[in-house]
């Protein structure tokens, strides 16, 4: 059965260093997404992605945070300069169609240091 | 802003039960309806999905969505410890939303033996 990958599974990195978070979707969804999970708190939408440009982006995406599709099968996420409360589990999901079912890589732990 | 209320638990039933989680929603909006189960320092699996008002049944597992009353529910047939984790409910709004969900805090889960 296809599933979203992501590497790495767990990435530590010092305060003001960039970290960049991987995932390949399931291979015939054109809707990629971004959530992060903070420990005991909700799911969070970070960012939506189609046609390879940014559809939707909540108020947690700001300037330090970006998008790619740097080829036909990944997805990355980066943050330019960590902060320690980007210390989360970040999920990546993707889909076939808008408002359709949404399938979600393990995680990455990221740990800001 | 776009509320999903869902009681964080712990919901304990005994193995072979019903168990009956319920979820609210605050945008009359919304379109599309999930149920992921999440074990502990694990991604959101999809359950379920459900579109329109009524029942949708899978398996053990039914989805009920009463629109007019914004209320989502899971019905777990025939508990089995292996069910216990933590359920989210997500939801999205709709065209003018995007495709974000918006997720609830979850409600834990315990299926005693």
């Amino acid at each position: 059965e296809p599933e979203v990958t992501q590497t790495p599974s767990h990435q530590v990195t010092q305060m003001g260093q960039e970290v960049i978070l991987r995932c390949v979707p399931i291979s015939n969804h054109l809707y990629f997404y971004w959530y992060r999970q903070i420990l005991g708190q909700k799911v969070e939408f970070l960012v939506s992605f189609y046609n390879n440009e940014i559809s939707e982006k909540s108020e947690i995406f700001d300037d330090q945070f970006s998008v790619e599709r740097p080829d036909g099968s990944n997805f990355t996420l980066k943050i330019r300069s960590t902060k320690l409360e980007d210390s989360a589990m970040y999920f990546c999901a993707s889909s076939s169609g808008r408002g359709n079912e949404q399938f979600f890589g393990p995680g990455t732990r990221l740990t800001v240091l | 802003q776009k509320e999903v209320e869902q009681n964080s638990g712990p919901l304990s039933v005994p193995e072979g039960a019903i168990a009956s989680l319920n979820c609210t929603y605050s945008d009359r909006g919304s379109q599309s309806f999930f149920w992921y189960r999440q074990y502990s320092g694990k991604s959101p699996e999809l359950i379920m999905s459900i579109y329109s008002n009524g029942d949708k049944e899978d398996g053990r597992f039914t989805a009920q969505l009463n629109k007019a009353s914004q209320y989502v529910s899971l019905l777990i047939r025939d508990s089995q410890p292996s069910d216990s984790a933590t359920y989210l409910c997500a939801v999205n709004s709709g065209a003018n939303a995007g495709n974000m969900l918006t997720f609830g805090g979850g409600t834990r889960l315990m299926v005693k033996p």
